[in-house]
């Protein structure tokens, strides 16, 4: 299994709290994801990040920032959150990005609910 | 606009006998394709892959088909067994795209293997 942790595993907050989503990685993968899992949407990409301090905007990246300091650490911040926010989300890591065709490999996700 | 998808959300299928996902896509640009399983509160796990460059790949008891002009691609798990009940999803991306490989997810088929 790949050493994908991600914390909290479980959260409820209130609308107007920020959150924040850690994924950590013992790969040494240099690129990172953040997903969100939602009914009749399957998996949809919020942010990712091609190494320490390299990110950029997935399909669904309103209302998300994200910071990578390092490479065994990618940061999932929910500034404001909304119940539009409610959602499983998942942390992948790959070895390779575009010239390899390699897989990603997800982390076991975090279910957050905004009241 | 769904530019993966799977039309069937369900499908079971005694064990010993075998189950065919399907997957549709609407983007001629991907090339390459992947089939993750899903259990409940885990992570998705990348099962198998197949490049647009091929029509079939085999791994075990996993066979994916990609059918280029048809933009249709199948998993068939033969023979199935109940540990295969999970949800299926097939992605697909496009290599050599720019800094990361970035995934788009179908909506998943939940596939149920019965004795």
């Amino acid at each position: 299994d790949a050493g994908i942790t991600q914390s909290p595993r479980h959260k409820v907050t209130e609308t107007g709290t920020p959150v924040t989503l850690r994924c950590h990685q013992t790969e040494n993968h240099r690129y990172m994801y953040w997903y969100r899992q939602d009914p009749g949407h399957g998996l949809r990409l919020i942010h990712y990040s091609y190494g320490v301090k390299d990110t950029d905007k997935g399909e669904v990246s309103d209302g998300y920032s994200v910071s990578r300091s390092k490479t065994e650490d990618f940061l999932l911040t929910l500034e404001s959150a909304t119940s539009s926010q409610t959602s499983v989300y998942f942390c992948a890591i790959s070895e390779t990005g575009t010239d390899g065709g390699q897989p990603q490999h997800f982390g076991d996700g975090t279910r957050l609910s905004i009241l | 606009d769904q530019q993966v998808k799977q039309n069937s959300p369900s499908l079971s299928v005694q064990e010993g006998r075998i189950s065919i996902l399907n997957c549709d896509y609407t983007n001629s640009m991907f090339d390459y394709f992947l089939w993750y399983k899903k259990y409940p509160a885990e992570g998705p796990t990348f099962l198998i892959s197949i490049s647009s460059i091929k029509d079939k790949n085999e791994d075990g008891r996993f066979t994916v088909f990609l059918n280029k002009s048809a933009k249709h691609l199948s998993l068939h798990i033969v023979p199935s067994q109940p540990g295969d009940s999970a949800v299926y999803f097939c992605a697909a991306s496009v290599l050599y795209s720019g800094t990361a490989s970035k995934l788009t997810f179908g909506t998943g088929t939940r596939l149920q293997v019965t004795l």
